[in-house]
């Protein structure tokens, strides 16, 4: 597509329930980044994937999320049993290759959970 | 991990005037970007620039990776250039993740 797709847009859920967030990165980039931005804090890195490498999924904060990259594309984000900290802005981000080209974000997916 | 320090934190400049922000980082790094977030969210690459000089249109950045800091200049700022301005780092063998910094909000008053 022409630019990183993220939906929702926005998402509410009561704690405890599971979220899906999906991202769809720009046609041909290899490279897709998860972020996660609380209000008015940086970017905090969660999981990169590479081609058909394994993920590097060094900045995952707990066992309750996951993420997948099915067929080198479309990438999921998944939290269990949500809880309240993890409200935050959501960001998808694509890259052509390794780490050395330009990043492109997508618009996020705002997450509140109640 | 690769610390990345940004200053000022907080700008307020009049429509028209030139400021500059800094970046810090704390080892070496093959990739540093600047990006721009409006007020709306949205992130916007401004440049690629893990060293030397690039200009594009009033925006300018130079990075000086020997001694690990980038600057990116903003010439006759506009109130379109209001929001926050995030610099980022990675390294090869690092996992090529990009460490973000704290980002400097600006805030242009017409």
């Amino acid at each position: 597509g022409a630019g990183v797709s993220q939906s929702p847009s926005n998402k509410v859920t009561e704690k405890g329930k599971d979220v899906e967030l999906r991202c769809d990165p720009i046609s041909g980039h290899t490279a897709l980044y998860w972020y996660r931005q609380s209000l008015g804090q940086g970017l905090e890195f969660l999981i990169y994937f590479q081609g058909n490498s394994a993920p590097d999924k060094s900045g995952l904060p707990s066992d309750r999320f996951s993420a997948e990259r099915t067929g080198g594309s479309v990438s999921t984000l998944t939290i269990q049993r949500t809880q309240q900290e993890d409200s935050a802005v959501y960001l998808c981000a694509s890259s052509l290759d390794r780490g050395v080209e330009k990043l492109f974000f997508g618009s996020g997916t705002q997450l509140s959970v109640l | 991990g690769i610390q990345v320090e940004q200053s000022p934190p907080d700008l307020i400049l009049q429509e028209g005037a030139n400021s500059t922000l800094r970046c810090n980082f704390s080892d070496s790094v093959n990739n540093l970007q600047w990006f721009h977030q409006n007020p709306w969210g949205q992130l916007i690459n401004l440049f690629y620039i893990p060293s030397g000089t690039k200009q594009n249109g009033r925006l300018s950045a130079t990075t000086v990776a020997t001694e690990r800091y980038s600057l990116l200049y903003i010439s006759s700022s506009q109130t379109t250039d209001s929001g926050v301005y995030f610099c980022a780092v990675g390294r090869r063998n690092a996992g090529n993740m990009l460490t973000f910094g704290g980002g400097t909000r600006l805030m242009v008053k017409p």
